[in-house]
């Protein structure tokens, strides 16, 4: 399997635009979670699926952020508008209940200008 | 929500020496699973070792050990013989029996030859 994967690697736009962070799961995987990773709080839950169902998005910042779940090999985290705060590292993990580890793809870097 | 603590904000080693990263949680359950992941400049996500809590036998990787003091909610990684490669940002993490999973801030680990 090529592991969790997540597009685009870097992405860098302007404030106020929609952003689309992409991510496909490692097949048969029936956990999902995105975290943001910044210098001052490290790394944060935002959002976790089970079975392509949101369990618990208290962590989403706020109302500009929103994540969707529509079948088991995709998810996608949206910011809309964007601004500069949002910059960030944005990770993408996936993991079977049973084996409790947390496979993390290898992020998206956003820059908000 | 459970919250994960990391006191040290950077250590450092000598090369060959042994180094402890603390981690302390905060949960009122008693069924759950830690973690101490790496993350290296390249910004992959890396586990380390993994602890279950009703496991009392400290888990030990080769050169990593760990010290899960589970009345005192402390879940230390030790670092023997310690190597260049080593160098990281060190994350321990918690994950529930609701199977969410929360990191701590970080500790960032410079070795020195």
């Amino acid at each position: 399997d090529a592991g969790v994967i997540q597009s685009p690697r870097h992405e860098v736009t302007e404030m106020g635009q929609e952003v689309t962070l992409r991510c496909k799961p490692i097949s048969g995987h029936d956990y999902l979670f995105w975290y943001r990773q910044t210098m001052m709080r490290g790394l944060e839950l935002l959002i976790y699926f089970n079975n392509n169902v949101p369990i618990d998005d208290s962590g989403m910042p706020e109302d500009r952020f929103s994540a969707k779940m529509p079948n088991a090999s995709f998810s996608n985290l949206k910011i809309q508008p964007s601004e500069p705060r949002d910059s960030a590292v944005y990770f993408c993990a996936s993991s079977l209940r049973r084996q409790v580890r947390a496979f993390f793809g290898q992020g998206t870097r956003l820059t908000v200008v | 929500a459970q919250t994960v603590t990391q006191s040290q904000p950077e250590m450092s080693v000598q090369e060959a020496e042994t180094v402890t990263l603390s981690c302390t949680y905060d949960t009122s359950e008693s069924d759950y699973y830690l973690f101490w992941y790496k993350q290296p400049p390249s910004r992959q996500m890396i586990l380390v070792i993994r602890q279950e809590a009703y496991k009392q036998q400290n888990a030990t990787e080769n050169r990593f050990s760990v010290n899960f003091q589970k009345a005192a909610k402390s879940f230390s990684l030790k670092i023997s013989d310690s190597q260049l490669g080593d160098a990281a940002m060190y994350f321990c993490a918690y994950r529930s029996g609701t199977n969410d999973m929360r990191f701590g801030a970080g500790t960032r680990l410079t070795v020195k030859p």
